[in-house]
């Protein structure tokens, strides 16, 4: 199972950034998505399409519809550049599958 | 809190077996509740799941590096390890333990992460 992640997203600070994951039928997977800062490790922002950890901010929002997940961050600040990779289980082999990555520029 | 904390050489030649272990916090290692996994990131690039452990010791692997991996779990120790084989500088990268509560399938918790380099 392949999963595709746009390789950037540029976004002016205030706005919304939208950082989408396609593979086919995947909306009928469950989909999670993790931040990534330089050098450090993954943090889970978003799990089963639209759920936030306890700590996350309300600005992080996920969807899941069709061949196309989507990680909407709103008010996006200089915090948010990092890496975000989305993840899902591909249930017909047993194993998961990561997204390409996608790096967020605050302009 | 769970904590997670790899250790291992940071350099591995070519050919030989890199080997990671990692350290769980407290008593979480022998929960039922649990799977431990192997991540790892090449530099610059996205991740990639290595396998996943269960703390009876059933681990499944990637199917692209399936031949090449063991990992292994010793709850005495409260720790949990990869052993990868014959390694080449395709496999440089660093390396990231995680927990995943059981059938979820998706990781709470990561270590710091710990760069292996393959080189002679």
């Amino acid at each position: 199972y392949v999963v595709t992640q746009p390789p950037s997203v540029s976004v002016a600070p205030g706005q919304t950034a939208r950082i989408t994951c396609a593979g086919e039928n995947i909306g009928r997977k469950s989909v999670h998505w993790y931040q990534q800062r330089p050098g450090q490790a993954p943090v889970l922002v978003v799990y089963d399409d639209d759920n936030r950890p306890s700590g996350i901010p309300e600005r992080f929002s996920g969807s899941n519809s069709g061949n196309t997940a989507t990680l909407a961050i709103s008010r996006v600040a200089a915090g948010d550049e990092a890496d975000y990779h989305c993840q899902v289980w591909d249930s017909s082999s047993d194993h998961f599958v990561f997204g390409t990555g996608t790096k967020v520029t605050v302009l | 809190q769970l904590q997670l904390q790899e250790s291992g050489p940071g350099l591995v030649k070519p050919s030989e077996t890199l080997t990671l272990t990692c350290s769980v916090s407290d008593d979480y290692i022998s929960s039922s509740g649990f799977y431990w996994v192997w991540i790892r990131q090449p530099p610059g690039r996205g991740l990639e799941w290595i396998g996943s452990i269960y703390y009876t010791g059933s681990a499944y692997y990637n199917p692209s590096l399936k031949s090449r991996v063991t990992m292994s779990v010793d709850t005495s120790k409260k720790q949990f390890s990869l052993r990868l084989n014959f390694v080449t500088a395709a496999d440089t990268a660093v390396y990231y333990c995680a927990g995943e509560m059981a059938t979820i399938h998706y990781f709470q918790w990561w270590g710091q992460g710990s760069l292996v380099t393959v080189s002679s």
